[in-house]
């Protein structure tokens, strides 16, 4: 069965630095996610991309954040200078429905 | 806004046994419900949704309007459903889910 891939999957950056996390979603799928779960709490939506272009960011997903597919086939992150409450696991997912998503294994983030 | 919330972080039954996790909602319009489940070491799986109105490895969920719940149940708990269960709502337009905290079930020999 096909899955969502993302890498790497554990990522330690140090305050301030810029990280790019990686995806690639399943190849006929359309509709792109990125979550994040900091820990011990929820699951929380990040932003969703569809036709290249986000078509729903929620307000955690703010200036420092982009998404990006560069090639047809990953689809990023980037956090652009890193804080200490960066520390999470981010989850990437895909759909060809919007309703069945799928999720990646996830990058767990360490921010020192 | 949307919120979903399961009262229970942490369940634990013997095998045989009924379970039942709980999920409510809060959300105006008409929401789509759906069971996530994450076993150990393994990603987030959709186990059901609402609108399928189908049974997943013996689970079943009913949507509940008027209490705006989606409890999920099992019949008989069996070891191999010990996993971390997330209930989430997706609104009537947009595709973002909203995640309950989770609850951790146990399925003890």
């Amino acid at each position: 069965e096909p899955e969502v891939t993302q890498t790497p999957s554990h990522q330690v950056t140090q305050m301030g630095q810029e990280v790019i996390l990686r995806c690639v979603p399943i190849s006929n799928h359309l509709y792109f996610y990125w979550y994040r779960q900091i820990l011990g709490q929820k699951v929380e939506f990040l932003v969703s991309f569809y036709n290249n272009e986000i078509s729903e960011k929620s307000e955690i997903f703010d200036d420092q954040f982009s998404v990006e597919r560069p090639d047809g086939s990953n689809f990023t992150l980037k956090i652009r200078s890193t804080k200490l409450e960066d520390s999470a696991m981010y989850f990437c997912a895909s759909s060809d429905d919007r309703l069945h998503q799928h999720f990646g294994d996830g990058t767990r983030l360490s921010i020192l | 806004a949307q919120r979903v919330t399961q009262p229970e972080k942490l369940l634990s039954v013997f095998k045989g046994a009924p379970v039942e996790l709980k999920c409510n909602y809060s959300y105006s319009g008409s929401p789509e419900l759906f069971w996530y489940v994450q076993y150990s070491r393994q990603r987030l799986q959709l186990l059901l949704r609402h609108i399928s109105r189908e049974s997943i490895k013996g689970f079943t969920a009913d949507l509940n309007k008027g209490e705006t719940s989606f409890h999920l149940k099992k019949p008989f708990a069996q070891e191999e459903d010990s996993a971390m269960y997330y209930c989430a709502l997706k609104q009537t337009s947009g595709s973002r889910l909203t995640f309950g905290e989770g609850t951790q079930l146990t399925v003890n020999p």
